[in-house]
């Protein structure tokens, strides 16, 4: 089925820790993005990517790092991890023009905790 | 800072009622879009209003816009235990340029519809 795949569903780190969540896409959609969500916090947007081989900050993009090799795929990773990045991790994909996007397809989410 | 104020925070409903939700924003907007959230889900698209329409419908749902008010209204109407969810609004803005297709989330509301 047509969508927005994330691996893994759910890490354990510890702090200091290293790793890498992918997202990939088989919708051919240009823009995708990473948002974290936190309780009561709503989903803030971390890294953002306009196209193959672009990326972007984002509202909270302090200690994450991404890439787009491929047009298909977006990483996400964290360097090293700090209990403050417990959080769940949504990737989300979409068409958009002149007059913004036309809706995100979202990812079914990566449960992240770190101790 | 959060463009998307959402109220109220949670709606407990019987099935069969009507359930409307608010969004508030702050800046001008390309578009105003409405998600829903099943617990421990990722975020699916339910609709799209642009900042030149004032009302649109999408089977059950009904959305308005008021951009000189700056809100937003969800409704839902006969409601089934299903529609039990979070629902967030989230914005396409572009103060000062572009937005890039990027969305402001709302902290969303957390709609209960008992059977």
């Amino acid at each position: 089925n047509a969508g927005v795949t994330q691996t893994p569903k759910f890490r354990v780190l510890k702090t200091g820790q290293s790793m890498t969540l992918l997202c990939a896409q088989d919708m051919n959609h240009e823009y995708m993005y990473w948002y974290r969500q936190d309780p009561g916090m709503g989903l803030r947007l971390i890294h953002y990517s306009v196209g193959e081989g672009t990326t972007a900050k984002g509202e909270v993009p302090d200690g994450y790092n991404v890439s787009r090799l491929k047009k298909q795929n977006f990483l996400l990773g964290l360097e090293s991890a700090a209990p403050s990045q417990t959080s769940v991790y949504f990737c989300a994909s979409s068409n958009t023009g002149t007059g913004g996007n036309y809706g995100y397809t979202f990812g079914s989410g990566t449960r992240l905790t770190v101790v | 800072s959060q463009q998307g104020e959402e109220d109220p925070q949670a709606l407990s409903i019987q099935e069969g009622e009507n359930a409307t939700m608010n969004c508030s924003y702050k800046t001008s907007i390309n578009n105003l879009q409405w998600y829903r959230q099943n617990s421990g889900r990722g975020l699916v698209h339910l609709i799209l209003i642009r900042s030149n329409e004032r009302e649109k419908h999408s089977g059950r749902l009904r959305v308005t816009l008021d951009t000189s008010k700056k809100s937003s209204s969800l409704l839902i109407t006969a409601s089934r235990a299903a529609d039990t969810a979070s629902y967030f609004c989230a914005t396409d803005a572009y103060p000062g340029g572009t937005s890039y297709g990027k969305l402001t989330f709302g902290q969303g509301t957390i709609l209960t519809v008992h059977p």
